[in-house]
């Protein structure tokens, strides 16, 4: 069945630092992809998302690339705040529209 | 415009048990998903509803069960409470039941099953 795989945490960065954070997916068809984060307390909020090979989702100065050839959808940003600090999930919908599927989520710290 | 809420916050309960959850939906909104999330995971998908109707479900037991109301808010039981059922459960709301429509997620009940 449909799965995401994301790179295990805690990812520890000092401010400023350059963030990837790796997803791969298996599924059928062309699913949509998003990343989602959760803050401390908080629920889960849509970071950003792709809907077709190709696309590039962005939001808040995080990006990531649907890449249909990798079957891969990175997160990366330029320079992470202390305020990123959070847990980040890879997912996707498939041809099952209803459901999204997560990966295991990736712990973020960002230090001063 | 009210967000996604969910009643209660914490409960504990022991095993044999049953329980149930509450959400209200965002204003607008015709569906409700609900999941599961264990200690360290991300959350694995339960059910959806879709305008009082199941309209998909994960591999989740018979034992959890759900109902949508006319206002579009929802409800989630579960019998014969295991230790495993110990989780955060998310309810999160949309405007459809496709990939393209935006759910919004609530801040989740913790489940503790003694």
């Amino acid at each position: 069945g449909d799965s995401v795989t994301q790179m295990e945490g805690p990812v520890t960065l000092s401010e400023e630092a350059f963030l990837t954070i790796n997803c791969t997916y298996t599924a059928t068809g062309y699913p949509s992809l998003f990343w989602y984060v959760q803050y401390p307390g908080e629920g889960l909020q849509l970071l950003l998302k792709a809907t077709k090979a190709d696309d590039k989702g962005s939001n808040k100065g995080f990006e990531a690339t649907y890449r249909k050839e990798t079957t891969s959808f990175h997160l990366e940003k330029g320079s992470v705040q202390v305020s990123d600090s959070a847990v980040y999930f890879c997912a996707l919908s498939g041809w099952e529209g209803f459901k999204t599927i997560f990966g295991a989520g990736t712990r973020l710290f960002v230090k001063a | 415009e009210t967000g996604v809420t969910q009643s209660p916050t914490h409960l504990i309960k022991t095993r044999g048990q049953q329980v149930t959850l509450r959400c209200s939906s965002q204003s607008g909104h015709n569906t409700v998903s609900w999941y599961q999330q264990a200690l360290g995971q991300g959350p694995q998908f339960i059910f959806q509803y879709y305008r009082e109707e199941e309209n998909g479900r994960g591999n989740f037991p018979p034992r959890f069960s759900g109902l949508q109301f006319p206002n579009y808010s929802s409800e989630l039981n579960v019998n014969a409470l295991e230790l495993d059922d110990s989780a955060l459960y998310l309810c999160a709301s949309s405007a459809g039941t496709t990939s393209y429509n935006e759910q919004f997620f609530g801040p989740g009940t913790r489940l503790t099953v003694l």
